[in-house]
């Protein structure tokens, strides 16, 4: 079974700090697709990256950084210099057909 | 190019009732799926159809239903509506022609927000 853990449910920070948000996955597929979604108050999901199993690269746009790690069974987002759009919660999922999501972290930034 | 849209926004409904959400896709888009979202949690899968055939089912009672047009667009219909059938049902779009069959991208809709009172 596909499973996806956000241990992090909230995390404050004040505009321009970095943040990290952690995302472990668990799945049995050798062929697997990562995805990271924002949900801004709106509640409107916003497709942020896709990534393949196949590709470990990390990959960076703009502010936004992610860090796939098959070791450790990762895939965490970094915000750099944070900004108060920022302000969401970010959802990690997997899935080869459907997307199976984590629970959530909600992040605030503070001006 | 117009995103996901869904009808209705708002939706009130009183125990018992049915319901029915409408989505439409991305043009071009040939697949649709379709989420549940309880607040505090993140997006529970119930359908996805690709080329008016339905290609999986999540884990929910026989009460919700869907189905595909020819056009691509999509109804969800859920039945005998109870007071945990209250949340947002998310609706996505995407393309496996593209990206290839199984782990496309899902653009998702605005949302369809429903309260059983």
């Amino acid at each position: 079974a596909q499973k996806v853990t956000q241990a992090q449910t909230e995390i404050s920070v004040v505009e321009k700090e970095d943040v990290t948000l952690d995302c472990v996955y668990e799945t049995r597929d050798t062929t697997y697709y990562l995805f990271w979604y924002k949900q801004p108050p709106s509640g409107e999901l916003v497709f942020l990256i896709r990534r393949n199993s196949f590709d470990e690269q990390n990959e960076i746009s703009g502010r936004y950084s992610w860090n796939f790690q098959k070791s450790t069974s990762s895939f965490n987002f970094t915000i750099t210099a944070s900004q108060v759009v920022d302000s969401a919660v970010y959802f990690c999922a997997t899935g080869t057909d459907k997307l199976i999501f984590g629970t959530g972290t909600r992040l605030q930034v503070f001006p | 190019d117009a995103g996901v849209t869904q009808s209705p926004t708002h939706l009130i409904k009183t125990r018992g009732q049915h319901v029915t959400l409408r989505c439409s896709p991305i043009s071009g888009h040939k697949s649709v799926s379709w989420y549940q979202q309880v607040l505090g949690q993140g997006p529970q899968f119930i359908f996805q159809y690709y080329e008016k055939e339905e290609r999986g089912r999540g884990n929910f009672p026989d009460r919700f239903s869907a189905r595909q047009f020819p056009n691509y667009s999509s109804e969800l219909n859920v039945n005998a509506l109870l007071l945990g059938d209250s949340a947002l049902y998310l609706c996505a779009s995407s393309s496996p022609e593209r990206e290839g069959l199984g782990g496309e991208t899902q653009y998702f809709g605005p949302g369809t927000r429903l309260l059983v009172l």
